[in-house]
């Protein structure tokens, strides 16, 4: 695609179900990352995946949150036994390789009810 | 692993002041540095960005920003502000071996006053 395409845009879930969002990164972009977007939190780095190297999963918060990437293309961020506090914009970029400009999606606004 | 700071919430100025955002960073070597603006209800889009050589960029929309290695900065900078130039702004750090993860600071929120 022409950009990274993030899905659903919206998703209201209620406490303690599972979520899974999606990203579809830009056509032979190597490098994945996901991060999470509070109100006053910047943006909160979550998990890297770069290429078939083992992905950087140091700024996940619980183990309640996981990611995959099938085929070095999309990637799945997983947040199970949802919390109030899970509610933010999941936010979604991709690069060509290292060193390169990364290229944000619009995000996922997640609301935990 | 690398930090970035960006001190100042929240700065307002006038329609064709100056602008400085100021941008600190951590990291033991010299890290790949990026400016990001979040226009409201916008995606992030790259202002600019520095790997290595000449240490004042120039990027889109007039902005540039200064890499000074002695002080750990790297601040953004415009001469002349314009009104759609509200927004957040991020300042992001990159590390040049290891993992390449960014990683980004707490943002500056632009008030632009006509």
């Amino acid at each position: 695609g022409a950009g990274v395409s993030q899905s659903p845009s919206n998703k209201v879930t209620e406490k303690g179900k599972d979520v899974e969002l999606r990203c579809d990164p830009i056509s032979g972009h190597t490098a994945l990352y996901w991060y999470r977007q509070s109100l006053g939190q910047g943006l909160e780095f979550l998990i890297y995946f770069q290429g078939n190297s083992a992905p950087d999963k140091s700024g996940l918060p619980s183990d309640r949150f996981s990611a995959e990437r099938t085929g070095g293309s999309v990637s799945t961020l997983t947040i199970q036994r949802t919390q109030q506090e899970d509610s933010a914009v999941y936010l979604c970029a991709s690069s060509f390789s290292v060193n390169t400009e990364a290229f944000f999606g619009q995000g996922t606004r997640l609301t935990v009810v | 692993a690398q930090s970035v700071t960006q001190p100042d919430i929240h700065i307002t100025v006038s329609e064709g002041a100056s602008l400085e955002l100021r941008c600190n960073y951590s990291y033991g070597a010299t890290p790949y540095l990026f400016w990001y603006v979040q226009s409201p209800g916008q995606g992030l889009q790259l202002l600019l960005k520095y790997f290595s050589g000449d240490t004042l960029v120039q990027g889109i929309k007039g902005f540039e920003a200064e890499f000074k290695r002695s002080q750990s900065s790297f601040n953004l900078r415009k001469p002349s502000v314009h009104w759609s130039d509200a927004a957040e702004y991020f300042c992001a750090v990159g590390a040049t071996s290891g993992t390449y993860k960014y990683i980004f600071g707490t943002g500056t929120r632009l008030k632009v006053l006509a």
